[in-house]
């Protein structure tokens, strides 16, 4: 079990706006900061978001991160069937020394 | 571009040993730390280590400490996992990553296709 908590599974139509949410602790995304992979099937995982809202070169502003406390979201705007795959996020852990990634949410675009 | 490739992967008998290596190009590779993620079959992704750009940090998932080592030669721009006592719950495909910033060992930029590791008796 992770211990940095994701949904499963969201969905939501082409066009339309999702988030997904990632919830820690005090010792990961309290005080250190979040990324956001996309892993699409049969594809290397991808960056989308680091150090909590900031998007590598060439990922559209569709993709947005925020962080409250101990948990953090990433929103997809505008969906579009190419979006749908497993996201995860991932945090260092300031108390165990390691990187934490969260269960992963599959994404569905209906 | 950048280029990241995995290799050294198989089958693998439960309790033998391999070294993974991931070979590197289109940056300067000494310049950026670098990690390994796996994923078993059916499962998420998960962290398995990762080592400063001169070596001399390395940092290892919790259940994973004492049978893998990751190690780097900056001459050659390749990375290196040594995994012993191999379980057959090590299966699954492992990648290599750069490590974009120098203060977050999760922001990992750029990544390979992945070697597949099969333990199996």
């Amino acid at each position: 079990q992770s211990v940095l908590t994701q949904p499963p599974s969201v969905s939501a139509a082409a066009g339309q706006k999702v988030t997904i949410s990632c919830s820690g602790s005090n010792s990961n995304i309290g005080k250190n900061y979040v990324t956001w992979y996309q892993h699409l099937p049969g594809t290397a995982p991808k960056l989308l978001i680091f150090d909590i809202n900031k998007r590598p070169s060439g990922i559209p502003d569709r993709f947005s991160g925020s962080k409250s406390g101990t948990s953090a979201t990433l929103g997809i705007t505008g969906l579009q069937t190419g979006d749908e795959g497993d996201y995860y996020c991932a945090s260092w852990d300031s108390g165990l020394s390691v990187v934490l990634f969260g269960g992963g949410t599959k994404l569905t675009v209906l | 571009e950048v280029q990241l490739v995995e290799s050294g992967g198989g089958l693998v008998r439960p309790g033998g040993s391999l070294t993974l290596s991931c070979a590197a190009s289109g940056f300067t590779f000494s310049s950026y730390s670098m990690g390994w993620v796996r994923q078993a079959p059916g499962k998420g992704l998960e962290w398995v280590s990762c080592i400063s750009t001169s070596g001399k940090y390395t940092y290892y998932g919790d259940s994973l400490k004492g049978r893998f080592t990751v190690s780097r030669d900056n001459a050659k721009s390749s990375v290196f996992l040594q995994i012993n006592s191999l379980r057959v719950d090590d299966t699954g495909i492992y990648y290599c990553a750069s490590i974009l910033t120098h203060y977050n060992w999760n922001d990992m930029g750029s990544w390979g296709q992945g070697t597949l590791v099969t333990v199996s008796s």
